[in-house]
């Protein structure tokens, strides 16, 4: 089956630091690849997704190559800021049968970004 | 535009008891997905709902369920419930094209709390 696995935290980090999430996943086929954002209060937004290999994926100076040989999607991004802080989950969606199955996320990762 | 409504935000039930939630997707969306977020599983895919039949499922017993109206609202509904139920249940609006790159939206959740 499909499944995603991504470092859980929190991660805390000084504004402007680099970050970097690491996200694997294992599924069969060719998936689609997506982060997803979820602020205090709100729902989940997509932030960013890359559907074939090699893909780049990109928003809001968050980046995520589809690596298909390391089975990995690690969102990274240069300079955080505070308003940054808040839980991000990898998810993969695959075919199934003609149409499409449910997203499969990984467990989230808090990220708090201090002052 | 309106974004995806969910009613009511919060719950609290005891346990053996039934509820239900729902959710308005957003103006000529047909899909709507549901999904449950639990700190321990995070979040997994309960079902999806077009054009008032379900579509796909996830790996939920059958004391989950759900229905969708001809307007595309949706209800889901937990019957007998489990200390485990406690979760914030989000649901997902798409226009439904069985595509595996839609973009969902999704809405700010119901949060269940069973005592």
């Amino acid at each position: 089956g499909n499944s995603v696995t991504q470092m859980e935290g929190p991660v805390t980090l000084s504004e402007e630091a680099f970050l970097t999430i690491n996200c694997t996943y294992t599924a069969t086929g060719y998936p689609s690849l997506f982060w997803y954002v979820q602020y205090p209060g709100e729902g989940l937004q997509l932030l960013l997704k890359a559907t074939k290999a090699d893909d780049k994926g990109s928003n809001k100076g968050f980046e995520a190559t589809y690596r298909k040989e390391t089975t990995s999607f690690h969102l990274e991004k240069g300079s955080v800021q505070v308003s940054d802080s808040a839980v991000y989950f990898c998810a993969l969606r695959n075919k199934l049968g003609g149409g499409a199955d449910g997203l499969t996320f990984g467990k989230g990762t808090h990220l708090i970004i201090q002052p | 535009k309106a974004g995806v409504t969910q009613t009511p935000r919060y719950l609290i039930k005891t346990r053996g008891q039934q509820v239900t939630l729902s959710c308005s997707p957003i103006s000529g969306h047909r899909s709507v997905s549901w999904y449950q977020q639990t700190p321990g599983q995070g979040l997994q895919f309960l079902f999806e709902y077009f054009s008032e039949t379900q579509r796909n499922k996830g790996n939920f017993p059958g004391r989950f369920s759900g229905r969708q109206f001809s307007n595309s609202r949706s209800e889901m509904n937990v019957s007998t419930l489990e200390l485990g139920d406690s979760a914030l249940y989000l649901c997902a609006s798409s226009l439904g094209d069985r595509d595996i790159n839609e973009k969902l939206f999704f809405g700010s959740g119901t949060q269940l709390s069973v005592l």
